[in-house]
């Protein structure tokens, strides 16, 4: 079965600094990945997915991650956080077993900007 | 132009009472689903359907039925309230599965 773990349910960051939120999964076939972001009381965007292309996923507003097989990893960088950042981020797998598009959320993890 | 949009964005309501929550799209996607958030902000899916068919019905009470008069519409219907129902609601569809979900708002949902 697939599942993903968010390894810090908090990161505290200060604006102008890089931002890690990590992601582990676990998948039996290879897996599409997602990170969404969630604003405060706001519905959630996705910032980037994973299909078996490229390793390393650009997305919105700066955001990156890199999907490491050998680690089993899939985790969220950004360079510089700025204070809008802060926000709900959620590591998404797809369960694909029976194309049905279910998508598996992480537990969430909770991105403070302090300025 | 809202790609995903739900109806009503809250609701407040008392133990044992029966509501609906209205989803829309405007995407042209053949499928849609059901999430609930807890308190906890944990994300769980509820039901999928794909063109009108029923394809994901996650381990819900029966209390809850979903209805999809068309593929761009999936309507939620929760009978028989209960406090354990408070949540936030949120509607998704995407096209084709697996390639990334686009949410509705969400329905905050209070049961009292």
């Amino acid at each position: 079965a697939q599942s993903v773990t968010q390894l810090d349910s908090h990161v505290s960051v200060s604006e102008g600094t890089p931002v890690l939120l990590r992601c582990n999964y676990s998948s039996s076939y290879s897996p599409s990945l997602f990170w969404y972001v969630q604003h405060p009381n706001k519905g959630l965007q996705l910032l980037l997915k994973y299909t078996s292309a490229a390793t390393l996923v650009k997305g919105i507003n700066g955001f990156e991650a890199e999907f490491k097989k050998s680690e089993t990893s899939f985790h969220l960088t950004k360079p510089s956080a700025h204070m809008s950042d802060a926000a709900e981020y959620f590591c998404v797998v797809s369960d694909d077993s029976g194309n049905t598009g279910k998508l598996i959320f992480g537990q969430g993890t909770t991105l403070q900007v302090k300025p | 132009d809202t790609a995903v949009s739900q109806t009503p964005k809250y609701l407040v309501t008392q133990m044992g009472n029966d509501k609906s929550i209205k989803c829309e799209q405007n995407l042209g996607h053949d499928t849609m689903y059901w999430y609930k958030q807890d308190s906890k902000k944990f994300l769980k899916i509820m039901f999928s359907y794909n063109n009108k068919e029923l394809i994901i019905n996650e381990t819900v009470p029966n209390r809850f039925s979903p209805k999809s008069p068309d593929k761009a519409h999936l309507n939620l219907h929760i009978n028989s309230l209960e406090l354990g129902d408070s949540a936030v609601y949120f509607c998704a569809s995407s096209h084709p599965p697996g390639t990334g979900m686009f949410f509705g708002p969400g329905t905050r949902l209070t049961v009292l």
